[in-house]
């Protein structure tokens, strides 16, 4: 069974322009959710989606990031215009369904450094 | 409202000596509680979880954690370090209502000294 995929694994992008980082959940899983880790700091929560629905986006930093789920598969977390404090790792994780029994599983992460 | 708190942000062991990476957390609701491992330019991955059953929860690679409701504590202990155990590993938590928002702490570095 395939895990939770990212893409870019890594990206370098200048600041002002647009990133899109990409997940596939795995298969079958409504909960899909967006963390972020910036350098030296805690994985902070972004949101969640249930299906194709925003359950919680309290983590959203600011406007400039967008983040969609259409058709409840994969999802897609935009930036844009990056900044520097954007830089980290993006990790994207996923589970079953409701109520926290269910394990939720991470993906590799997508790394992106904005220069 | 959950939190945890990784005491030590670096550990350093002897390869074969005793793991001890600590935790504490804080739950208004009962928590269930997680450890997470992160490998050198790797995903999560985690290694154990405590969802009110067991208090003492065994996990991959060797690693155990006990949840001790009375110290608000989930240490996760391996009894002998290995060179590949040498990661970072986070604690987490998840309240035990609702839908899942995991909340993490800030890491803990550890190395293995052969």
């Amino acid at each position: 069974e395939a895990g939770v995929t990212q893409f870019p694994s890594h990206s370098v992008i200048e600041k002002g322009q647009t990133v899109t980082l990409r997940c596939d959940p795995i298969s079958g899983h409504d909960n899909l959710y967006w963390y972020r880790r910036v350098m030296g700091k805690e994985i902070k929560f972004l949101l969640h989606f249930v299906k194709e629905s925003k359950q919680d986006e309290s983590g959203m930093p600011n406007n400039r990031f967008l983040a969609e789920r259409t058709g409840g598969t994969y999802s897609t977390l935009k930036v844009q215009p990056a900044e520097l404090e954007d830089s980290g790792v993006y990790f994207c994780a996923s589970s079953q369904s409701r109520g926290a029994r269910n394990t939720i599983y991470f993906g590799e992460g997508s790394w992106l450094t904005v220069v | 409202a959950q939190s945890v708190t990784q005491l030590g942000s670096h550990v350093s062991v002897s390869e074969g000596a005793l793991v001890l990476l600590r935790c504490n957390y804080s739950s208004s609701v009962p928590p269930y509680l997680f450890w997470y491992v992160q490998y050198p330019n790797q995903g999560l991955q985690l290694l154990l979880k405590y969802t009110s059953a067991a208090t003492l929860v065994k996990g991959i690679n060797g690693f155990e954690a006990e949840f001790k409701k009375s110290e608000t504590s989930f240490h996760l202990t391996k009894p002998s370090a290995h060179m590949r155990d040498a990661a970072e590993y986070f604690c987490a938590v998840i309240g035990s209502g609702g839908y899942q928002k995991v909340t993490f702490g800030t890491g803990t570095k550890l190395q293995v000294i052969p």
